[in-house]
């Protein structure tokens, strides 16, 4: 079983749609937890991060870790085409382990 | 200022053959790494370096070497590649663990090993 576990999607949502990310992991170990968003043919780029259990809020992106149930999100409001990319989760502890990531796909 | 570079963009290897991929960072960070990025199994970690001179194995570190002589140049080495190293390979660089800032993505290096 893998630490991190993604859905590798693909997703394919209309423009202006609510998009919803999530990974799980079974490390209690983890403290960070951070989003980057993968342009095609380009190096991952944080998004976010988050440090133990809530919410963090960034414009249109909102970022949730609930550590009781093992349980990452990412939430895109009023999505827009140039969020087409691939998204990974991101977690660490004494290690660092990233999801598989996700296709994300906004069509005008 | 560039940010983190990779050196080259792509290559094509025959099994057997060795190469040195070159990462170059312009931000005076610390701590360097290597990963490789496949489909479905995300990136995971090859080596890294802590500082100048150092090195420490990650995930995945079997058939790879790296080298860190000066503190913006973080190497990685293929010794005698095979068709299981083909891959995409990103060298990331981040100023201080323990904050845990963000890690800085260079633009990867595609390998093809036949």
């Amino acid at each position: 079983q893998k630490e991190v576990e993604q859905d590798p999607g693909p997703l394919s949502v209309p423009e202006g749609a609510i998009v919803s990310l999530n990974c799980t992991y079974s490390n209690s170990a983890f403290q960070y937890f951070m989003w980057y968003r993968q342009y095609s043919r380009k190096g991952p780029e944080l998004l976010m991060y988050t440090y133990s259990s809530g919410n963090k809020e960034d414009g249109r992106f909102t970022a949730q870790v609930d550590k009781s149930s093992k349980y990452i999100s990412l939430f895109i409001r009023d999505s827009q085409p140039s969020d087409s990319a691939t998204y990974l989760c991101a977690m660490s502890g004494y290690d660092m382990r990233f999801g598989a990531g996700t296709r994300l796909t906004v069509k005008p | 200022n560039a940010g983190v570079t990779q050196t080259p963009k792509f290559r094509v290897l025959k099994t057997g053959q060795s190469m040195t991929l070159l990462c170059a960072q312009d931000m005076n960070h610390e701590y360097m790494y290597w990963y490789r990025q496949d489909p479905g199994m995300g990136l995971r970690l090859i080596h890294y370096s802590v500082g100048e001179g150092t090195t420490a194995k990650g995930e995945v570190p079997d058939g790879y070497n790296v080298s860190r002589l000066k503190k913006q140049n973080f190497l990685l080495g293929l010794e005698s590649a095979a068709p299981s190293q083909t891959s995409v390979y990103f060298c990331a660089s981040r100023l201080d663990r323990v904050i845990q800032e963000t890690q800085y993505f260079g633009p990867g290096t595609r390998l093809l090993v036949l």
